[in-house]
């Protein structure tokens, strides 16, 4: 069975750019999340959707938005990148009914570079 | 509002020997708890989960928690550190009404000497 799959992988960006990145949950998932982890602030959560709608939001600016497909595939844009940018993105999926509800697959990230 | 500490960012045992990882907890709700580890460059694996059916849970190579209410606690053990068990290791709560939202900890890193 697939497990979550993040692209790019690795990508560098110059502030003031803006970035997109894509997210495919396992098959059968229909709740995606969406975690910015840094040495500094550690992980954070940005977002969760479930049946293309956002049903949570964490605390980061409007600069950070994202978006669920009809196929659950996940997307998420940061617009006017900063330094501070600079992270891995991760993507999480999850069952959302029964035993297993909550338990997060996470995918291996998307490293994001803003120079 | 939710929270989980880690004590000690930094844990350094040598192989064979006993893994403890401190996790604590804050939440007025029972709580839903979780263990990540995360190798270099990787994503978040699901080592173990605590969903208030039994306090000490089992989960994959060889790891166990147990959940102490009184002590708001569900620290990470194994009996015998291997070296492939170096990685960082995050404690987590399931917010309440959050539907899927993790609070984790700072994460704590294991490094295994020989």
């Amino acid at each position: 069975k697939a497990g979550v799959t993040q692209t790019p992988r690795y990508l560098i960006k110059t502030r003031g750019q803006q970035v997109t990145l894509s997210c495919s949950p396992i098959s059968g998932h229909r709740s995606v999340s969406w975690y910015q982890q840094t040495p500094g602030q550690g992980l954070q959560f940005l977002f969760e959707y479930f049946s293309e709608t956002q049903r949570n939001k964490g605390n980061f600016p409007g600069r950070f938005s994202g978006r669920q497909f009809s196929n659950s595939r996940s997307e998420m844009n940061v617009s006017t990148l900063e330094l501070g940018d600079s992270a891995l993105y991760l993507c999480a999926s999850s069952w959302t009914q029964g035993p297993n509800t909550g338990e997060l697959f996470f995918g291996e990230g998307s490293r994001l570079t803003v120079l | 509002a939710q929270s989980v500490t880690q004590l000690g960012s930094h844990v350094s045992v040598s192989e064979g020997a006993l893994v403890l990882l401190r996790c604590n907890y804050s939440s007025s709700v029972p709580p839903y708890l979780f263990w990540y580890v995360q190798y270099p460059n990787q994503g978040l694996q699901l080592l173990l989960k605590y969903t208030s059916a039994a306090t000490l849970v089992k989960g994959i190579n060889g790891f166990e928690a147990e959940f102490k209410k009184s002590e708001t606690s569900f620290h990470l053990t194994k009996p015998s550190a291997h070296m492939s068990d170096a990685a960082e290791y995050f404690c987590a709560v399931r917010e309440s009404g959050g539907y899927n939202k993790l609070i984790f900890g700072a994460g704590t890193r294991l490094a295994v000497h020989p």
